[in-house]
């Protein structure tokens, strides 16, 4: 079946640094990838949607210049949190639309983020 | 951005017993799915039910769907210890997943 890959699985950075994390579609082609980002103990809740060849479309109090999303290929979307707080700790997901109508949507397994 | 509701927010039972989560949302949809997370992993899909379906079956899950309350419902029948986890609904409109706050269920031995 259809496989999104997350890398990397943790990561620890300090203060001040920049950290990318790749979504992969590994046998499907994702027109959309959507990211999220959950607190402990919290839902998911939406960062931005990616769109392959454009600009992200991001969430109102997301901001856009902290976390760059590229969707270079339709395979591969990647996050990068920029100047890292410790704030900004957390479980980052990925996920990829199978469809054009994206009624089938695949998460990655997530990425633990912790900055030092 | 908007977030359905679940309830309860947290459930125990003991083994053997049939749990029941309910998830309510705000917006029409194509779709309702249902995803489970155990602690510290990545979401696994469980049951998609499309806005034309009203109840959908899959092993010991199902999901029902009303359109005209905007909720549903997953039942998970003869639980097991191993069904101990996070449950999330989230209602599919266009390029948006909607998200519910989860249940956690506990399943006792």
């Amino acid at each position: 079946g259809a496989v999104v890959s997350q890398h990397p699985s943790r990561v620890i950075c300090k203060s001040g640094t920049s950290v990318k994390i790749e979504c992969r579609s590994l046998d499907f082609q994702a027109t959309t990838m959507f990211w999220y980002r959950q607190f402990p103990k919290q839902s998911l809740m939406l960062m931005a949607t990616s769109n392959e060849g454009s600009k992200a479309t991001y969430e109102q109090g997301v901001e856009k210049d902290k976390f760059l999303i590229n969707h270079a290929s339709l395979t591969l979307s990647t996050l990068t949190v920029t100047s890292a707080h410790p704030e900004d700790s957390s479980f980052y997901i990925c996920s990829a639309s199978l469809t054009v109508t994206g009624n089938t949507i695949y998460f990655g397994e997530g990425s633990w983020l912790t900055v030092v | 951005s908007q977030q359905g509701e679940e309830d309860p927010q947290a459930l125990s039972i003991q083994e053997g017993e049939n749990a029941t989560m309910n998830c309510s949302y705000k917006t029409s949809i194509n779709n309702l799915q249902w995803y489970r997370q155990n602690s510290g992993r990545g979401l696994v899909h469980l049951i998609l039910i499309r806005s034309n379906e009203r109840e959908k079956h899959s092993g010991r899950l199902r999901v029902t769907l009303d359109t005209s309350k905007k909720s549903s419902s997953l039942l998970i029948t003869a639980s097991r210890a191993a069904d101990t986890a996070s449950y999330f609904c989230a209602s599919h409109s266009n390029y948006q997943l909607i998200w519910g706050a989860g249940t956690k269920l506990i399943i006792k031995p």
